[in-house]
């Protein structure tokens, strides 16, 4: 069961957007309807802030969206505030034993 | 409001035993099941296994299978991860969490720090 694959990091100025990739496989993000990404600022818990594929918990702004390409998953932030600056790793339902994988994690910088 | 409230950081020697906890509070319904999470220093989320809301299901991370064990007390709300013989590697953060939907983990713990030594 291998790490999904995000690039290491990613930047944008406040205001604009950036969008993170999630690259798995058709047993994972190819075949399931449920990626869900995660915001975790450094010392902190992680904080869902989409679920399947698109969904946003309530609380969760706007700002982010989710969308599924494939293989791929995309999470992007628009209107890039100093608060989003964080750690951001998606994760995958990979049906067979009811296992789950996570993302290898993108650092958000913003500008 | 849903709390995971996880036991305090711990430090052991190599080979020795730990059983860390995660107390759910607010709404504790059995009908949730929990996970953990290990995150070594400086590094990713590692998915290492899930316990189902009746205690009677554990699905672990094949790289996690046999190096712990997860349990419950269901009626006393707590999610346990255990390890019998600890390596200096098992030094990280674990975090539990509560799957609410198929992937959905909505509420963690604070995490546990577990420390290692050889």
């Amino acid at each position: 069961q291998s790490a999904l694959t995000q690039p290491p990091s990613a930047s944008g100025s406040r205001g604009q957007s950036v969008t993170i990739s999630c690259t798995g496989t058709s047993s994972d993000v190819g075949y399931y309807d449920y990626v869900s990404w995660y915001q975790q600022h450094p010392g902190k818990a992680p904080k869902l802030i989409i679920y399947d594929v698109n969904e946003r918990p309530s609380g969760v702004p706007d700002r982010f969206s989710g969308s599924k390409s494939g293989n791929t998953a995309s999470l992007t932030v628009s209107g890039l505030q100093a608060e989003d600056e964080a750690d951001y790793y998606c994760s995958s339902y990979a049906g067979d034993n009811n296992l789950r994988v996570f993302g290898t994690g993108t650092k958000v910088t913003v500008l | 409001e849903v709390l995971l409230v996880q036991s305090g950081a711990a430090v052991r020697k190599s080979g020795e035993s730990l059983k860390i906890s995660c107390k759910a509070s607010g709404d504790t319904s059995s009908k949730y099941w929990i996970a953990w999470v290990r995150q070594m220093p400086g590094k990713g989320l590692e998915w290492m296994g899930i316990i189902s809301p009746d205690d009677s299901d554990r699905r672990y991370n094949p790289s996690f299978q046999g190096q712990v064990t997860i349990s419950a007390d269901r009626s006393i709300n707590t999610a346990y991860l255990q390890w019998s013989s600890l390596k200096a590697s098992d030094t990280a953060t674990y975090y539990c969490a509560r799957l609410t939907g198929w992937n959905d983990f909505d509420f963690w713990g604070q995490g546990t720090l577990v420390t290692v030594s050889s």
